[in-house]
């Protein structure tokens, strides 16, 4: 089975600072997917970044980077220069293969202090 | 942007009634996922479905909910009869399977938010 865990129900950080968001993950797969989604007040799931378990190198997307820890089996999300607008949940997914179904985690709400 | 097209955004119903709910996949994508999400629970999947065929229903409880494609451009969801406990957000993702690509990730639609009363 898989499953995903998101230890911080709630972060908060301040606006233009730096903020880590933690998932963890299990699976006995050899190929999967890990993904960060962003859900807003208006509940539009939004896909943030994606990693390829097969790829050693951290995937970046401007602002937002990962930390894969492929044998601690660990996917921390990093949100550089924090802005008003990622105040949001925040969910960590594990997919087996691309775009077979996905196990999310129960999410990290983030708050974006002025 | 390409979208993914669910309706309705809101449904309030009363306990018994048949809820149906739509779902237009993005053009191109092979794949359609049905989530439901409720505080206590997050994200569940309850169905999904490959070149329009249904290949995983098993989060589904079967006695009241079934779930179509009739075809490429449209996958419904029902519920007859609906209960309280039904109330969720569901939500429609769709994408492309990797034996065509490796796959990026779901596009996910607004949702749907039923009440049952």
């Amino acid at each position: 089975a898989q499953t995903v865990t998101q230890s911080q129900p709630e972060m908060s950080v301040q606006e233009a600072e730096t903020v880590t968001l933690s998932c963890t993950y299990d699976t006995s797969e050899s190929d999967y997917y890990l993904f960060w989604y962003k859900q807003p007040p208006s509940r539009q799931m939004i896909l943030v970044i994606r990693q390829e378990a097969y790829k050693q190198q951290n995937a970046t997307e401007n602002r937002f980077s990962v930390n894969f820890q492929k044998a601690a089996k660990s996917f921390s999300l990093k949100i550089s220069d924090s802005q008003l607008g990622d105040a949001a949940m925040y969910f960590c997914a594990l997919g087996r293969g691309g775009s077979e179904k996905l196990v999310f985690g129960k999410g990290t709400k983030l708050t974006v202090n002025p | 942007d390409a979208r993914v097209t669910q309706t309705p955004r809101h449904k309030v119903t009363e306990m018994g009634q048949e809820v149906t709910m739509r779902c237009q996949p993005i053009l191109g994508h092979n794949t359609v996922f049905w989530y439901r999400q409720t505080m206590m629970q997050g994200l569940e999947l309850l169905a999904y479905f490959r070149n329009r065929a249904p290949l995983d229903d098993s989060g589904m409880p079967k006695d009241r909910f079934s779930a179509e494609m009739p075809d490429a451009t449209l996958a419904t969801l029902k519920i007859q009869p609906s209960e309280p406990r039904d109330s969720a957000v569901y939500f429609c993702a769709s994408g492309l399977s990797r034996d065509r690509v490796r796959g990026y990730g779901y596009t996910f639609g607004s949702g749907t938010r039923l009440t049952v009363v």
